[in-house]
């Protein structure tokens, strides 16, 4: 079956450094979603990924989709304690299920 | 408008009992899928239900069941309750028959002893 896997499992950062967590898929993408689970919270979307290469930003997070659509992206600039949690990506190679990767997990220094 | 609520938050249940989750979706949203996410893991896809009825299921045995009202919420339940049951319990809510954008609730805990 379909698998995503992602790297790093851990991504510590000091605070104003740039990251970047990356995701793989076993299978071709129809799409693929990131989520931000902060620590003791739930899952929070954060962005849908639909055409081949596609680029989107919001704010310091710069998200990529690939040519191939079967690895995605997830680029944080002068990472800020905010962005601490666990950043999940979440690809859709079917109708009905989203196959959710490991995550990465974000601690920043101040 | 009204996001995901999940009940309870928390619970304990030792082995073998059987456990109900009730969620509730967000306003406008048809569509309600179950996840289980392990510590340290990400969401496990359990089942989906769209106009009351199962459109998907992940790897999980047939002890897993649900069900989705004509409101559109839903239950989680599982028999015969295993140690490795112990997770927490993501209900998440979309509008459509596909995996559209989740909507996700705050969880149930459950622990199993």
């Amino acid at each position: 079956g379909q698998q995503v896997m992602q790297i790093p499992q851990y991504q510590h950062v000091q605070e104003g450094e740039d990251f970047t967590t990356y995701c793989n898929s076993s299978t071709t993408l129809s799409n693929i979603q990131w989520y931000k689970q902060r620590p003791g919270g739930h899952p929070v979307f954060l962005i849908q990924l639909v055409k081949s290469g596609e680029v989107k930003k919001q704010k310091r997070l710069t998200f990529q989709f690939g040519e191939a659509k079967k690895n995605s992206s997830l680029h944080i600039t002068a990472t800020q304690t905010t962005d601490v949690g666990t950043y999940f990506c979440a690809g859709r190679s079917n109708d009905y299920k989203l196959s959710f990767g490991a995550g990465t997990t974000v601690t920043v220094r101040a | 408008e009204t996001g995901v609520t999940q009940s309870p938050t928390h619970l304990i249940k030792t082995r073998g009992q059987q456990v109900t989750l009730r969620c509730s979706s967000q306003s406008g949203h048809n569509t309600v899928s179950w996840y289980q996410q392990a510590l340290g893991q990400g969401p496990q896809f359990i089942f989906q239900y769209y106009r009351e009825e199962e459109n998907g299921r992940g790897n999980f045995p047939p002890r897993f069941s649900g069900l989705q009202f004509p409101n559109y919420s839903s239950e989680l339940n599982v028999n015969a309750l295993e140690l490795d049951d112990s997770a927490l319990y993501l209900c998440a809510s979309s509008l459509g028959s596909g995996a559209n954008v989740l909507t996700f609730g705050a969880g149930s805990r459950l622990t199993v002893l």
